[in-house]
């Protein structure tokens, strides 16, 4: 079965300090895809980025990127010199590649604040 | 801004009730799919629709049900509500479903509060 676990409920950092958001997930398919979403407080969920399960190349978008490590089952996050509004509370998930249907299966979510 | 619009932003109403949440889907997609997200539980998947089929079905109640009209517009109803029900519901869209691949974009939700 499908899982994704976050084990970090909260983390609370100083602004321009970096902070890494943990994600393992469990699959039995070969082929999957791994998400992360944002919630900040407003509440909307905002997509941050897909990873397909034969890339394993490391991704960094501004102060964002993402580290995928099949041979630990891991997909972490980290924010590089965070800022305030990047509280929120964020989720990785996981769909794996089915027959016309898609679900995600989402973590518990990490609440992340960054304090002034 | 997602695209994806949800109907009402907020729903106060009382148990044994039912209500009906809106969605449309960004323009060009053709899956909707409706998710449940409450303290308890977290987010969960509740049911999936592509160009107006049912494709997946997760931990939906039978009190619950959904359809996709043919201009793609989504609606969930949730009946004979209890306080359990009170929950943020979101809506997403997707491109199409085939290959699992396509991310799936959200409303804002509608936060359904049961007194």
């Amino acid at each position: 079965a499908q899982k994704v676990t976050q084990a970090q409920t909260e983390i609370s950092v100083v602004e321009k300090e970096d902070v890494t958001l943990d994600c393992v997930y469990e699959t039995r398919d070969t082929t999957y895809y791994l998400f992360w979403y944002k919630q900040p407080p407003s509440g909307e969920l905002v997509f941050l980025i897909r990873r397909n399960s034969f890339d394993e190349q490391n991704e960094i978008s501004g102060r964002y990127s993402w580290n995928f490590q099949k041979s630990t089952s891991s997909f972490n996050f980290t924010i590089t010199a965070s800022q305030v509004v990047d509280s929120a509370v964020y989720f990785c998930a996981l769909s794996e590649r089915g027959q016309g249907a898609q679900k995600l299966v989402f973590g518990q979510g990490t609440r992340l604040t960054i304090n002034p | 801004d997602s695209g994806v619009t949800q109907t009402p932003k907020h729903l106060i109403t009382a148990t044994g009730q039912r209500v009906t949440l809106r969605c449309s889907p960004r323009s060009g997609d053709l899956s909707v799919y409706w998710y449940q997200q409450s303290l308890d539980q977290g987010l969960q998947f509740l049911i999936q629709y592509y160009n107006g089929e049912e494709r997946a079905k997760g931990n939906i109640l039978e009190r619950f049900s959904a359809q996709q009209f043919p201009d793609l517009h989504s609606e969930l109803n949730l009946s004979s509500l209890e306080l359990g029900d009170s929950a943020l519901y979101f809506c997403a869209s997707s491109v199409t479903p085939e290959t699992g691949a396509q991310p799936q974009h959200f409303g804002d939700g509608t936060r359904l509060s049961i007194l």
